[in-house]
């Protein structure tokens, strides 16, 4: 059925370690989102991109880093530069086609530091 | 660069009472607007969306929005809360000129049974 699949669901980074977040979508969307929820503050915008090969920073994107090569896949590296990475991260997409560009969203990953 | 305010961070309601979240934006042109609610452990869903049209939107689970051009407002109502709307409530916003949404900060919301 059809989706966006974040991967893992919970994650734990050690001092100093890179880890990589994965999104894949299966609903043919051009653009694909990555957004950091933290308690109170909403959802803050990391990275997105609207098209394969093609990415551009959001609000908060110092500390992160994605790659788009492929259509389905959107893959989030946080870095050890990101010096709190504590937070609930979540994967969206959107269809460029209708005009609307209307977001859905993956189930989520949570990561916390060791 | 466009902002969301949400007042209203923690709301706590008996069933059956009358819910309004509050939501303004700043931005002068034309914009979309759109409700996303959250219940405990799911996704993130969409509840209602306006983008043109009559300013009064309708969405799923009985809830309603109406986009108050002067006041930049699009406030989240329903006349008579379920324990079940129990949920954190984001209100966003697009601008025309990208396809980048702008969040508030979120309202959760407690209905007790």
């Amino acid at each position: 059925d059809g989706g966006i699949t974040q991967s893992p669901k919970y994650l734990f980074r050690k001092e100093g370690q890179n880890v990589t977040l994965s999104c894949e979508q299966n609903l043919n969307h051009d653009a694909m989102y990555w957004y950091r929820q933290d308690p109170g503050q909403g959802l803050r915008l990391i990275y997105y991109s609207q098209i394969v090969n093609d990415f551009q920073k959001g609000d908060i994107a110092e500390g992160y880093s994605v790659s788009r090569e492929k259509k389905e896949s959107f893959p989030l590296t946080v870095t050890s530069a990101q010096k709190n990475p504590t937070a609930f991260y979540l994967c969206a997409s959107s269809s460029q086609r209708t005009g609307k560009n209307i977001q859905y969203f993956g189930a989520g990953t949570r990561l916390s530091v060791l | 660069a466009q902002s969301v305010s949400q007042h209203n961070h923690h709301v706590i309601l008996s069933e059956a009472a009358s819910l309004e979240l509050g939501c303004n934006y700043s931005y002068g042109g034309t914009v979309n607007l759109f409700w996303y609610v959250q219940y405990p452990g799911q996704h993130l869903q969409l509840l209602l969306k306006y983008f043109s049209g009559d300013p009064l939107v309708k969405g799923i689970k009985g809830f309603e929005a109406e986009f108050i051009k002067s006041k930049f407002s699009f406030n989240l109502r329903k006349p008579s809360v379920q324990w079940s709307d129990t949920a954190e409530y984001f209100c966003a916003v697009k601008n025309n000129a990208g396809n980048m949404l702008t969040f508030g900060g979120g309202t959760r919301l407690m209905v007790k049974p």
